[in-house]
C-alpha cells in the first residue's frame, strides 16, 4: 500500500452533480489535509483535520464540504460545483498538526462542466 | 503574512547541464523553508528543508539548496541534471518548525530537460 492513496484519480462531473473525493493514509498520521491545485494559482489549503478534528477552513465555499470519520480517511464531498472548481485536488497528511513532514497523495482531477 | 515568490514559471535545460530555480520570501517571523518536487501525474514530495543550522541543505536526487537570510532566498540547484528531473517544484515557507502546519507555497517551476 502506498503512504497516501487518492480516489478517484479523475472525476467528471456537471454542476448539478453529488460526488466525493476519497484519501486515506497507511502512515499511522493523526492530520491530514485537503489543498487545491488549481492552473497558474500556488496551492491553496482548503482544509486541515487533526485527530478528527477540524482546525483549518480557509474561507472554502460550502459546496466543499469534508468529512474525517477517522485519522485514516478523508472525505471531500462535492455539490453544486461551478466550472472554475476544476482543479487537482490533492490530500495530504502528516503526524499531527504542527508535526511533521508533508506527505501527499497522488490527487484526484477534478473536471466540472 | 509569508509570502513566497518564485520568479521563473518555466526552465528549460539540457540534460548534464546545472539548472538554478530561484525563490526568494517574505515573512515577519523565523521562517522554515521547503522544497517540493511534483512530477507528472503524481503528488508532491518533498526534496530538502531548512529548518536551522548549516544554510547550505542537502536533499535528495542531487539537488541542495541554499539559505540566504540577507536576501531573503532559498534558491535550489543542482549541477547536472537528467531527463527524470523534469518536473515542476515548489518553494514552500513556513513560520512554525514543523512541516505540518500551514505552509504558503510558490506558483511553482515547471522544468523541461531536453536532451
Amino acid at each position: 500500500e502506498t503512504g497516501v492513496t487518492q480516489t478517484p484519480r479523475h472525476l467528471v462531473m456537471g454542476m448539478t452533480n453529488k460526488k466525493s473525493l476519497k484519501c486515506e493514509q497507511h502512515l499511522g498520521h493523526n492530520a491530514m489535509y485537503w489543498y487545491k491545485q488549481s492552473a497558474k494559482k500556488p496551492l491553496e489549503l482548503m482544509f486541515v483535520y487533526n485527530f478528527k478534528e477540524q482546525t483549518e477552513n480557509n474561507s472554502v465555499p460550502s459546496r466543499f464540504s469534508p468529512e474525517c470519520p477517522n485519522s485514516s480517511h478523508l472525505f471531500l464531498h462535492l455539490h453544486t460545483l461551478q466550472p472554475e472548481d476544476s482543479a487537482l485536488y490533492l490530500c495530504a497528511s502528516s503526524q499531527a498538526w504542527g508535526t511533521g513532514e508533508l506527505f501527499f497523495g497522488e490527487g484526484s482531477r477534478l473536471t466540472v462542466l | 503574512a509569508q509570502s513566497v515568490t518564485q520568479l521563473d514559471s518555466q526552465v528549460p535545460v539540457f540534460e548534464e547541464a546545472p539548472v538554478e530555480l530561484r525563490c526568494n520570501y517574505s515573512s515577519s517571523v523565523s521562517v522554515y523553508l521547503f522544497w517540493y518536487v511534483q512530477y507528472p501525474n503524481q503528488g508532491l514530495q518533498l526534496l530538502l528543508k531548512y529548518l536551522s543550522g548549516s544554510t547550505l541543505v542537502k536533499g535528495i536526487n542531487g539537488f541542495e539548496a541554499e539559505f540566504n537570510k540577507s536576501q531573503t532566498s532559498f534558491h535550489l540547484r543542482k549541477p547536472s541534471v537528467h531527463i527524470s528531473d523534469t518536473a515542476e517544484y515548489f518553494c514552500a515557507v513556513s513560520d512554525n518548525k514543523a512541516a505540518g502546519n500551514k505552509l504558503t507555497f510558490g506558483g511553482g517551476t515547471r522544468v523541461l530537460v531536453k536532451p
